[in-house]
């Protein structure tokens, strides 16, 4: 089936630092949605996206929609520690249902 | 408030029982699907349904069972040949997108379902 790469699968953040992360594809999709997910509640969504090359921003979350359509990018800057999470990428084409990545788990450097 | 509901929040399930957890949205959207999530793990897609009466195996359907009577309501029965049933089993709804419109999947708050 489609599958969807996130990376990266965990990382360590610092209060104040920017964070980066992103999901690729073999095929092409035409919906990019960013989710989060806290401890034991359902995955919330951040941001959507549904034009190649679109730029969309929500406070400090900007994320792109790659203009290969092929991939998207998520952006945190200035990490606060309730950022703490896993963020989920999701792509759909036309017709299809949702795929999602497995996730980036995003974790406080102590 | 349009939203999609999942019920009961924790459930605890003797080996060899089956149990059913409940999915219901009204969000009006088409398709209804549902994701297990082991700790610190991503999600996996178990069944998915883009239309009443019609539902697909995803990757992991095995032990699991699923029906789409109304537009509204997805439940999951997890049966006894599950043989690690425990896990967070989430619901989510979306759109079929067909070219025009948003195609935002929301999900429910999630069922915590633990074998004694």
């Amino acid at each position: 089936g489609q599958q969807l790469n996130q990376s990266p699968q965990s990382m360590f953040i610092q209060e104040g630092e920017d964070v980066s992360m992103n999901c690729t594809s073999s095929s092409i999709f035409n919906t990019w949605l960013w989710y989060k997910q806290d401890p034991g509640e359902g995955p919330v969504l951040l941001i959507a996206l549904y034009k190649a090359g679109e730029l969309t921003s929500n406070g400090r979350l900007t994320a792109q929609f790659g203009i290969t359509r092929k991939d998207s990018f998520l952006n945190i800057s200035a990490s606060i520690p309730s950022d703490v999470g896993i963020y989920f990428c999701a792509g759909q084409r036309y017709g299809n249902k949702l795929v999602f990545g497995a996730g980036t788990i995003l974790r406080v450097k102590s | 408030d349009g939203g999609i509901t999942q019920s009961p929040k924790y459930l605890f399930r003797k080996e060899g029982q089956n149990v059913t957890l409940s999915c219901e949205q009204n969000l009006n959207h088409d398709a209804m699907y549902w994701y297990r999530q082991d700790p610190g793990q991503g999600l996996r897609l178990i069944y998915y349904s883009q239309i009443v009466n019609d539902f697909q195996k995803g990757d992991i359907a095995e032990g699991y069972s699923v029906s789409r009577e109304k537009k509204e309501s997805f439940p999951l029965t997890v049966t006894s040949a599950q043989k690690n049933p425990t896990a967070f089993y989430l619901c989510a709804s979306s759109i079929v997108w067909q070219g025009a419109g948003n195609t935002e999947a929301f999900f429910g708050q999630g069922t915590r379902l633990t074998v004694v």
